[in-house]
């Protein structure tokens, strides 16, 4: 069964660039009707969806981050992964990738996620 | 965006209880909603999808019902193991949105 795993840094320094990856195992991140999609969960609140991107390279956004979020895909690696610039105190969260199973009239929902990663925003 | 609201924010129940979680679309989103289960220091897990469809390998206690903006979550008898809090999640939108959470616990 497909497992996805996030690894990257757990501390990144205010306006610098947080940068995480998502690594696919058990299937082909190409195969099949998905979506792949970044969410994050600061400590103690909700759920925020961040963006999803297809192995295509099409992508969507939040626009409440889309100006500082790019999410890319590398399948050679069975990879894909997440940058999000001037980061602030804010961005502190647990951040989790999870597969987007989309079917027939779009409709889609995330299974599986990964375990999350923290990743904390501080001088 | 499309924003959802659940009620209640926290919940007490016995091992037993039937229990059941309400969630609010702002607009009509068809069945387009999905129910998840977080424990502590765990990821979400997938309950319901498609407002009524059980998960492949999710107890049959849980169920879901509702569509257009009014959506319910129904555990019919809760085990210890289901104390956790509760997200619906819509996918109708591009943007997809979660609810603010259900945290039930051990009365």
């Amino acid at each position: 069964q497909v497992q996805l795993q996030e690894s990257g840094p757990g501390l990144v320094k205010p306006s610098q660039t947080l940068s995480l990856t998502c690594t696919v195992s058990g299937g082909s991140i190409s195969s099949g009707s998905y979506y792949w999609s970044w969410i994050r969960q600061p400590a103690g609140k909700g759920l925020e969806w961040i963006g999803r991107i297809y192995t295509s390279g099409s992508t969507n956004y939040n626009p409440s981050l889309k100006s500082r979020v790019t999410i890319s895909v590398d399948t050679s690696k069975n990879q894909f992964s997440l940058k999000l610039s001037s980061v602030t105190a804010a961005d502190t969260a647990v951040y989790y990738c999870a597969r987007v199973v989309v079917v027939p009239a779009a409709m889609s929902w995330f299974d599986p996620w990964g375990q999350g990663t923290l990743v904390t925003v501080s001088s | 965006d499309i924003q959802m609201t659940q009620s209640p924010s926290s919940l007490s129940a016995s091992v037993g209880d039937r229990v059941t979680i309400t969630c609010r679309a702002s607009q009509s989103i068809s069945s387009y909603l999905n129910w998840y289960q977080q424990k502590p220091g765990k990821a979400p897990k997938l309950l319901i999808y498609a407002a009524s469809s059980l998960q492949s390998g999710v107890p049959s206690r849980f169920s879901g019902s509702g569509s257009g903006t009014d959506f319910t979550l129904t555990i019919s008898s809760l085990q210890p193991e289901d104390f956790a809090t509760y997200y619906c999640q819509q996918s109708y939108s591009t943007l997809d949105t979660f609810g603010q959470g259900t945290k039930l616990e051990i009365k």
